[in-house]
């Protein structure tokens, strides 16, 4: 089993609608969880962070975490051309410092 | 504030030749992280430094692979001898301390 794991999708969204990003971990004793953004051809850059069990919102955006699932999910509101890319999980692992783990990323398109 | 610095930004060699990647971390960010992208195996942490030390290079695939960190203002990772299925695109990253990350730009590695 993959320490962490999402869809590769690629998932296609309407313009305005609401996207689903979904990611799952295996160490139950992570803490720490990201989602990162990447443009094609482009570096990673951190778009959310959450530690705590519930939803954290920033603007359109809001993480969801359940740790009893070992699940973490991003949503992205009102869906723009520009939210067209691969969005990236990133878990913390316990001890492992500032270590992440990532996974391989879900592609998102937006549908104009 | 400068980002992170990475150079080469592409670099195509022949196998069995000596590569070296070169990077530079926002200042005053104490930790710094080598990772690899490819395709088939998503973003994968090669070695991490704190404060200029290792701390933990257990993604370093073999001994052809090495970095260093002489300051902190500078690391090097390097291929030797470089072979075909090195070719990805190599990410240096660095962090203030926590877990937010800074990538940089990204060197796109091609072995022929």
């Amino acid at each position: 089993q993959k320490e962490v794991e999402q869809n590769s999708g690629p998932l296609s969204v309407p313009e305005g609608a609401i996207a689903s990003l979904n990611c799952t971990y295996s160490d139950r004793g992570s803490q720490s969880f990201f989602w990162y953004r990447q443009y094609s051809g482009k570096s990673p850059e951190l778009i959310m962070s959450i530690y705590s069990n519930g939803d954290k919102e920033d603007g359109r955006f809001t993480a969801q975490l359940n740790k009893a699932s070992q699940y973490v999910s991003l949503l992205i509101r009102d869906s723009q051309p520009s939210d067209s890319a691969t969005y990236l999980c990133a878990v913390n692992p316990p001890g492992g410092n500032e270590k992440l783990t990532f996974g391989t990323g879900t592609r998102l398109t937006i549908i104009p | 504030d400068a980002g992170v610095i990475q150079s080469p930004r592409h670099e195509v060699t022949e196998m069995g030749q000596e590569v070296t990647l070169r990077c530079k971390p926002i200042s005053g960010h104490n930790s710094l992280f080598w990772y690899r992208q490819t395709m088939m195996r998503g973003l994968e942490l090669l070695i991490y430094f704190n404060n200029n030390v290792p701390i933990d290079d257990s993604g370093m695939p073999e001994d052809r692979f090495s970095a260093k960190m002489p300051n902190a203002s500078f690391s090097t990772l390097k291929i030797q001898p470089s072979e075909p299925r090195d070719s990805a695109v190599y990410f240096c990253a660095s962090s203030p301390g926590g877990e937010t990350q800074y990538f940089g730009p990204g060197t796109r590695l091609l072995v022929l």
